[in-house]
């Protein structure tokens, strides 16, 4: 079936180390991919996004992701977390070149260690 | 400032008591989106509607209805509502057709959280 897997429910990282957020899609062409985050009590804001070109990608806060057609991922990276970045991160999908619906993971909430 | 605005923001409601769920935005979005979220499933969308008058299920449009009669709201409707309706709404939109590379960014309102006893 068509879905986007978000391996991790949650991950704890200390403040200053390396992060990385899991995502994985089963679509056979290659879709639009995005990285949302939801801060808590908050609505949902775009970090990053990729359509084609050069497979890796930055964003706001110093997040970065890269996409790996091999292994239909689209990892989240940043290589130093701050308290602030703890939150919920969601990774999107919209299957297929001029679509619209946006397909969500299950999310991953990042807790932060000081 | 733009932006995607629900109302309210936090409802409780008594089982089959109507209700609407307010979302308005202001940047001349052609799609608009409901979703809903719950714990361990993401978001999953309910209704979408591609431009005015024209509005489709998503994948959990039971118990929901929606109207597009002006192109800046997009109100979600729960006739009947039932407790398996509590959850955690939020409306979103994007440019669509005329947004170029932006097309399907979606913009997010607050959210509504609603239960139902």
């Amino acid at each position: 079936a068509q879905s986007v897997t978000q391996p991790d429910i949650h991950i704890t990282v200390s403040e200053g180390a390396s992060l990385e957020l899991r995502c994985n899609y089963s679509y056979g062409a290659t879709p639009y991919l995005f990285w949302y985050v939801q801060s808590p009590g908050q609505g949902l804001q775009l970090l990053l996004k990729y359509f084609s070109g050069d497979t890796l990608v930055q964003g706001i806060k110093g997040f970065e992701a890269e996409f790996k057609r091999s292994q239909s991922s689209f990892n989240l990276r940043k290589p130093s977390v701050h308290w602030s970045d703890a939150a919920e991160y969601f990774c999107a999908v919209v299957p297929y070149t001029g679509g619209f619906k946006t397909i969500f993971g299950a999310g991953t909430r990042l807790f932060v260690k000081a | 400032e733009a932006q995607v605005t629900q109302n309210p923001r936090y409802l409780i409601t008594v089982t089959g008591k109507k209700l609407t769920v307010t979302c308005s935005q202001n940047m001349n979005h052609e799609y608009m989106s409901w979703y809903r979220q719950d714990p361990g499933l993401g978001l999953r969308q309910i209704y979408y509607s591609m431009n005015v008058e024209v509005t489709d299920k998503g994948d959990v449009p039971e118990g929901y209805k929606v109207s597009r009669k002006e192109k800046r709201n997009f109100p979600l409707i729960l006739e009947s509502p039932s407790p398996n309706q509590t959850s955690l709404y939020f409306c979103a939109s994007s440019p669509g057709l005329a947004g170029g590379s932006g097309a399907n960014v979606l913009t997010f309102g607050a959210g509504s959280r609603l239960t139902v006893l």
